[in-house]
């Protein structure tokens, strides 16, 4: 079974200091992970994702995130957090290539960034 | 270049009721997934469609079902609505089926059930 957990519910920063979005995942093979951004009334936007190769991903906005195989983490970071960077982010798996086609969502970050 | 559509926006059914949820994918995409997100959860998938066959299904009962047409657009049919139903139910849509494809979604339709 694959899984994704997002062990914060919410994360508050000031504006221009860098941000970190925390995520775990398990999954019985190679994972594809993904990273998605809601603001309110709104559907899902795609940030990044990591399929293979270097473990520092570059996506939209700014916004990177860091496969660790080891620690099973995929956390989303920013170096300088912006007040329109305030949304619910979300983290999303998929078991490699031989998984199905879902992807399993965490249960949400909402990030706040303040002026 | 249009992205996901979805309609309607809003939809309030009591119990019991049918509803019937459209979406039209990405220009150049020919998969479609449903997701239902409850309040303050993340998504949950709960079916997808290629080729106008169900593909792939998540953890739900027979009442949701769905159709994907020729020109790739999707229907999500909710039978017997519960309480338990209200939620937004989004629509995502990806080209062929790579599984590292993202997925992209529309804004959703949130249904309220009385």
């Amino acid at each position: 079974a694959q899984s994704v957990a997002q062990p914060e519910d919410q994360v508050n920063v000031a504006e221009g200091n860098p941000l970190t979005v925390k995520c775990t995942y398990s999954v019985s093979g190679n994972p594809y992970l993904f990273w998605y951004v809601q603001y309110p009334n709104r559907g899902l936007q795609f940030l990044l994702k990591y399929i293979t190769g270097d473990n520092l991903v570059k996506g939209s906005y700014g916004f990177e995130a860091e496969f660790n195989k080891s620690q099973t983490s995929f956390h989303l970071k920013k170096p300088s957090a912006l007040v329109s960077d305030s949304a619910l982010y979300f983290c999303a798996v998929r078991d490699g290539p031989n998984s199905g086609y879902a992807l399993n969502f965490g249960k949400g970050t909402s990030l706040l960034v303040t002026p | 270049d249009a992205g996901v559509t979805q309609s309607p926006t809003h939809l309030i059914k009591t119990r019991g009721q049918q509803v019937t949820l459209r979406c039209s994918p990405k220009s150049g995409h020919d998969t479609v997934s449903w997701y239902q997100q409850a309040l303050g959860q993340g998504p949950q998938f709960i079916f997808q469609y290629y080729e106008e066959e169900e593909r792939q299904r998540g953890n739900f009962p027979d009442r949701f079902s769905g159709h994907q047409f020729p020109n790739y657009s999707s229907e999500l049919n909710v039978n017997a609505l519960l309480l338990g139903d209200s939620a937004l139910y989004l629509c995502a849509s990806s080209l062929v089926d790579r599984k590292h494809n993202e997925q992209f979604f529309g804004p959703g339709t949130r249904l309220t059930v009385l």
